[in-house]
């Protein structure tokens, strides 16, 4: 019961932007768009979420659409230890939506 | 370090054996989960304590399987008779109850059953 679709894998140089495409089209109005990272033989480390509008940390941005049924995390400069599988999930309120369902998310190798 | 940690890392059992595993959850986490990944996947939900209750298992969760969270701080989760398809990496995460609730990871416990 997958919500999201995610590119299997992805390429980037090292420096450049990587942008990390999302697909969440049946979406709930209180459903929030949580990304997570997995580097290799390590636990999956949170990146950055947010409900409808753009978001930044010190690690990346999260770009959602005004429709809210995709969006776009986005490593502004990547670096060779930001490959990893990437995954993007969506879940309601942690209220009443506790846990994560991760889908297989996307591979991404950054290359130098 | 104040993360989740879990142990051992790394346990080779053979078939039939019992195993266990350790989380310490972040201190003032009250919920703590439990997954399971197996190569090449994301990891799978196995069950989901708020504080000392067990409120959610996964059907994944085998009758060979149990968990237990006493007073409400680190968990345990064991294996009976142990299978070669119980090989897998096994993830502890905690998080508060807030409405976002981000949930942090600890390292896991890889088993390998010969």
């Amino acid at each position: 019961d997958a919500k999201t679709t995610q590119p299997p894998s992805m390429d980037c140089a090292e420096g450049r932007a990587a942008n990390l495409p999302c697909n969440h089209s049946t979406i709930s109005g209180n459903e929030y768009v949580y990304w997570y990272r997995q580097i290799h033989s390590q636990g999956p480390q949170y990146i950055i979420h947010g409900l409808k509008n753009n978001e930044t940390n010190e690690m990346a941005s999260l770009i959602i659409t005004e429709d809210r049924k995709s969006s776009t995390l986005i490593l502004p400069h990547a670096t060779l230890r930001d490959t990893a599988v990437y995954y993007c999930i969506v879940r309601g309120s942690a209220f009443n939506d506790y846990k994560l369902s991760f889908g297989a998310g996307t591979t991404v190798t950054v290359r130098a | 370090d104040t993360g989740v940690s879990q142990d051992p890392r790394h346990k080779i059992t053979k078939r039939g054996q019992n195993v266990t595993f350790r989380c310490d959850p972040i201190s003032e986490h009250n919920r703590l989960y439990w997954y399971r990944q197996t190569l090449g996947q994301g990891p799978e939900f196995l069950t989901y304590f708020q504080n000392e209750a067990q409120l959610e298992k996964s059907r994944l969760l085998s009758d060979r399987f149990s968990a237990e969270r006493p007073k409400g701080s680190f968990s345990t989760l064991e294996i009976q008779r142990t299978e070669q398809g119980d090989s897998a990496m096994y993830l502890c995460a905690s998080s508060s109850k807030t409405v976002t609730g981000e949930l942090f990871f600890g390292e896991g416990s890889r088993l390998t059953v010969l």
